[in-house]
């Protein structure tokens, strides 16, 4: 069974300022890797994701996540946030095979500091 | 556009009553999805469909029911028996193919609040 970890329920950040987001996961085989954004009262859009290739992930509104096999994590980051992207930020899981269940981590909350 | 639409946006029950809830994607996507969400708890699966006229329970079925006589429709019942039904439920789709990798596409939600 495959498990996703989002150590941070809530990260405030001046704006302009840098943030990491970080998830790891937990799976016996390959997985696959997504970010998502919700906006108040919204679904959830797709940031980025990884699926095999080169290990740093370029996504939507200058967010990035590199996925790091060794330590299991795929954190997101971005080098200068803005008012907008105060959001929740969901992490998910897939693995390769089957049935492919995606499992979607409890969310990190980002707020933006004017 | 290709899209998921969910409808209606809110819609409010009265306890006893059964509502249900649209869900239609043009993404000629195999697999459809439903999701609740609360507050602080992230999202939990009731149900998914793979192919037409087949579909299984998630994590939180008790409750509720779901169809799939079209690919484009997967509307969810949300029954009298379900305790506690006031939430957010996302509707969503994925391919279902390797190179997608089963990335899941959401619509834009539905809140139901029991009255």
């Amino acid at each position: 069974a495959q498990s996703v970890t989002q150590l941070d329920s809530q990260v405030p950040v001046f704006e302009e300022a840098p943030v990491e987001l970080r998830c790891n996961y937990s799976s016996s085989v390959s997985v696959y890797l997504f970010w998502y954004v919700q906006y108040p009262n919204q679904g959830l859009q797709l940031l980025l994701k990884y699926l095999s290739g080169s290990t740093l992930v370029k996504g939507i509104n200058g967010f990035e996540a590199e996925f790091n096999k060794s330590q299991t994590s795929f954190h997101l980051r971005k080098p200068s946030v803005h008012i907008s992207d105060t959001a929740e930020y969901f992490c998910a899981v897939s693995t390769s095979g089957g049935y492919q269940k995606v499992t979607f981590g409890t969310g990190t909350k980002l707020q933006v500091i004017p | 556009d290709g899209g998921i639409t969910q409808s209606p946006k809110y819609l409010f029950r009265k306890e006893g009553q059964n509502v249900t809830l649209s869900c239609e994607q043009n993404l000629n996507h195999d697999a459809m999805y439903w999701y609740r969400q609360d507050p602080g708890q992230g999202l939990r699966l009731i149900y998914y469909s793979q192919i037409v006229n087949d579909f299984q329970k998630g994590d939180i079925a008790e409750g509720y029911s779901v169809s799939r006589e079209k690919k484009e429709s997967f509307p969810l019942t949300v029954t009298s028996a379900q305790k506690n039904p006031t939430a957010f439920y996302l509707c969503a789709s994925s391919a279902r193919d390797r190179e997608s990798g089963n990335t899941i596409y959401f619509g834009e939600g539905s809140w139901l609040t029991v009255v």
